[in-house]
């Protein structure tokens, strides 16, 4: 079955550490999208990318990075300077067109400890 | 002005009422319309896409869409305590990064016994 894997599904983050979440897709989808969620909030966009080895920044980039270099797969690395990064990560994936909506992962739930 | 708004709620409506839910968005150029449904800790699914003004059944919902008065709402008959979740309205816009959707906050939906 087609789909859209994030790992892990918890996470833990010690002060000025950077971690990295997983995002794989098997749906043949060109765009792929990060957004972070915290309680009781809306979804925000941290990067997005259209295309292998080309990426864009969302509206929270600051204190994260990502890649692109296979189509199925759009790692986001969570750094030190991301100083709230405690939150939920849902990764998504869609047609270059969008016509046909987002399909989303499972999240990551990133805690600092 | 938002590019998507939402009511918060929460939206509190008996077993087996209609419970109805609003979206007014901001660009008159947006061409396609999605509705999510979140349960608490879990990650958005779509339930209902909208291409052109009218209205579109699937099942026991409903979503209507006017582009010109610009919103777009989703009808639900016969609620359930399991349509208990968020919902999130999602418009489709075309930006210099490519098309991307933009998410409203969210309504909560509550469904009483």
């Amino acid at each position: 079955d087609g789909g859209i894997t994030q790992s892990p599904k918890y996470l833990f983050r010690k002060e000025g550490q950077n971690v990295t979440l997983s995002c794989e897709q098997n749906l043949n989808h060109d765009a792929m999208y990060w957004y972070r969620q915290d309680p009781g909030q809306g979804l925000r966009l941290i990067y997005y990318s259209q295309i292998v080895n080309d990426f864009q920044k969302g509206d929270i980039a600051e204190g994260y990075s990502v890649s692109r270099e296979k189509k199925e797969s759009f790692p986001l690395t969570v750094t030190s300077a991301q100083k709230n990064p405690t939150a939920f990560y849902l990764c998504a994936s869609s047609t270059a067109l969008n016509n046909y909506g987002y399909t989303f992962g499972s999240g990551t739930r990133l805690t600092v400890v | 002005q938002k590019e998507v708004e939402q009511n918060s709620g929460p939206l509190s409506v008996p077993e087996g009422a209609i419970a109805s839910l609003n979206c007014t968005y901001s660009d008159r150029v947006s061409q396609s319309f999605f509705w999510y449904r979140q349960y608490s800790g879990k990650s958005p699914e779509l339930i209902m896409s909208i291409y052109s003004n009218g209205d579109k059944e699937d099942g026991r919902f409903t979503a209507q869409l006017n582009k010109a008065s610009q919103y777009v709402s989703l009808l639900i008959r016969d609620s359930q305590p399991s349509d208990s979740a968020t919902y999130l309205c999602a418009v489709n816009r075309l930006t210099g990064g490519g098309n991307k959707l933009t998410f409203g906050t969210g309504t909560q939906l509550k469904v009483e016994l």
